[in-house]
This record gives C-alpha cells, structure tokens and sequence, in this order.
C-alpha cells in the first residue's frame, strides 16, 4: 500500500501572494499524480495530471512538479477563488490508488 | 457534455445496506471506468473502489475488502456502489468519478450523495 502525505495542513497566505503544497509518496510512483481543488459544498476538480500537466481549462498560475516521490503544487499569484483544499492523488493501477490528507489554503 | 448524475440522499441504520447509483451521459460508457470516493464530514478524500469500463475488473480498498461491492449496467449507462454493513463511521459523501482516457486518474466527477448512518 502506498501512503500519501501533503503538507502543510494549512497554509495562510494573502492574495497575490505564491503558494506552493508539497505531496510525498510513500514509494516511488513515477509521474502518476494528480492534484485536485475542492471548494466546501462541491466535488473536486481536476488541476493537474501526470505531475505537470494541467487540465482543460486551468489557468496557467496553477504549476505541478515533481517525480518518483516528492510533488509540488504552485499556485503563482493567488486569487481570491484558489482559496480551497487541495488533494493529491496517486493512480497507478497498482498498488490501488490513494489520496493525500490535503492541504488547506486560506486566507492570512 | 460528461455529466454523471448520482441518486439523491440516504439515512441509514447500522447494520443496513446502501447502494448509490451514477447515471453517465454525454460520452460512451463502455469505453471508460467508473471510480468511487467518499468524504467524511470535515474529512479528506478516500479512495474505495474501481471498475473497469466493460466492467471486467474491479479493485476495492483493502479496509472495504467484503463490504463494498461496485457494479455498472450499460444498458442504462449507469455504475452503482453498493456498501453494506453499514457503520457510523461511514456517513460521509459518496462520490462516482470518471477515468481520463488511457489513464486512471478522476477527469469528471458526480455532485455526490450523501449517506447517514444513524440509529
């Protein structure tokens, strides 16, 4: 089984200002991470594919890096609708796949 | 457009079972798998279970191994998740997600439902 972990739990920033969320694999996962946003109230979204890839109809301040076992989320310049938690998500087909804890950002 | 719209909310008593259903539209559903995940109040994402798109393959979480069941019918383009044994500790927003094409991670996701276990 592999275990995510996201950290901070929480970040505290002010608009405009750059955020950046870390996810660790508890075992090499190659590029097979995603990053979902989640708003309360509402199912998650997808943001990121592939570890880099963003998806359809995400803006272009929303980055991902990473490979084997340390990712990363930048958002460049926050807006006032990025606000939300944030979940990586492994998915390799094998072992089965597994969320992280999240991250939530809010406002400082 | 994707749309998958899930069946409306459930109470339930302990012990009982439920099964939510996911109606799919807007793209051919034998040709994509149906995942579910499911929220606890003021909790994180968890991974439960997948089937595949012919509904060949199935694959549970190891801490729902014998209580959840995931099933699809194409003739009516809909996957259902049928949970029983039901526990407090399973009240919690239900969600059906599909896979990208060629790849398993969740590009669309159902409104989800929600669950009440109570007595």
């Amino acid at each position: 089984e592999i275990v995510m972990t996201q950290s901070p739990a929480t970040l505290s920033m002010s608009p405009g200002e750059r955020a950046t969320l870390s996810c660790r694999a508890s075992q090499s996962i190659s590029n097979s991470l995603a990053w979902y946003q989640q708003k309360p109230g509402q199912a998650p979204r997808l943001l990121i594919y592939g570890a880099s890839t963003r998806a359809t109809g995400i803006p272009a301040r929303f980055s991902g890096s990473g490979s084997g076992t340390e990712f990363t989320l930048t958002i460049s310049s926050l807006q006032s609708e990025d606000f939300a938690f944030y979940y990586c998500h492994h998915y390799n087909i094998w072992p089965p796949r597994a969320f992280g804890p999240g991250t939530k950002v809010d406002v400082k | 457009q994707v749309q998958l719209v899930q069946s409306g909310p459930e109470v339930k008593k302990p012990g009982a079972s439920v099964k939510v259903s996911c109606k799919a539209s807007g793209y051919t559903f034998t040709n994509y798998a149906i995942g579910w995940v499911r929220q606890a109040p003021g909790q994180g994402l968890e991974w439960m279970a997948w089937i595949s798109a012919y509904n060949v393959h199935t694959q549970y979480a190891q801490n729902l191994q014998g209580r959840v069941t995931v099933t699809t019918d194409t003739s009516t383009s809909t996957a259902y998740m049928e949970l029983r044994s039901l526990r407090s500790d399973d009240t919690a927003v239900y969600y059906c997600a599909r896979e990208a094409d060629g790849d398993y991670y969740f590009e669309y996701w159902g409104q989800g439902t929600l669950v009440t276990v109570s007595s």
